[in-house]
């Protein structure tokens, strides 16, 4: 079945800072999405992204299918932005298959 | 916007009660599913449903029950509640894989302490 690996598992930075999140993932897949859980819990979609980039304010993420991973990118980060980022893909069976998270920490 | 409510932000229940973690969603969404995060590990699933009267087990089911009347309700229901079941709960929907806007929509969680 397909596996979701992301990197890094920790990231602490500095507010104004860049910073890239990856998600490998095993098989290929047509789905890959990526979320965001804030400190108090709620998760939200970010990106639906199969292939290709898209791109949301100081968020984008890009997926490179054949090679089967992608990136989500958070240029200039604000404290806003801390919490765990989650990639996720469907799989045969309807359910999705998480990522471990990366857990995002903005110091002011 | 697609709103997914849940019962209940915070719970407290003593070993072996019954106890019931409700989730509504508005968007008319044919599937539904019961996630419990642990630190560590991630979300996991326990149930999911894809239309009214149906469930599907998930990666964790026991212990755990579901019950799904409605289109636009499905209730987790712990029949026995134990302390290795404290966690945080996540409802979501979603529309069918294949359709339009093939993402899950969470509700804000319910943190359940069983002491």
């Amino acid at each position: 079945g397909i596996q979701v690996e992301q990197s890094p598992p920790d990231l602490i930075l500095q507010e104004g800072a860049n910073s890239t999140l990856r998600c490998n993932f095993s098989d290929s897949v047509n789905n890959l999405q990526w979320f965001h859980q804030n400190p108090w819990g709620q998760l939200i979609n970010l990106f639906y992204i199969p292939s290709g980039t898209k791109q949301n304010g100081r968020l984008s993420a890009t997926t490179v299918a054949t090679e089967r991973y992608s990136l989500l990118y958070i240029s200039s980060s604000q404290t806003t932005d801390s919490g765990v980022y989650f990639c996720a893909s469907w799989d045969s069976n309807y359910q999705l298959i998480w990522g471990a998270g990366t857990k995002l920490i903005i110091k002011p | 916007d697609v709103k997914v409510t849940q019962s209940s932000r915070y719970l407290v229940k003593r070993t072996g009660e019954k106890v019931f973690l409700e989730c509504v969603q508005d968007m008319d969404h044919e599937n539904m599913f019961w996630y419990r995060q642990d630190p560590g590990l991630g979300l996991r699933l326990i149930y999911f449903s894809y239309d009214v009267k149906m469930k599907e087990k998930g990666d964790i089911p026991e212990g755990y029950s579901v019950s799904r009347e409605k289109k636009e309700r499905f209730s987790l229901i712990l029949e026995s509640a134990s302390t290795n079941q404290t966690s945080m709960y996540l409802c979501a929907s979603s529309y069918p894989p294949g359709q339009l806007q093939e993402t899950q929509y969470f509700g804000p969680g319910t943190r359940l302490l069983v002491l």
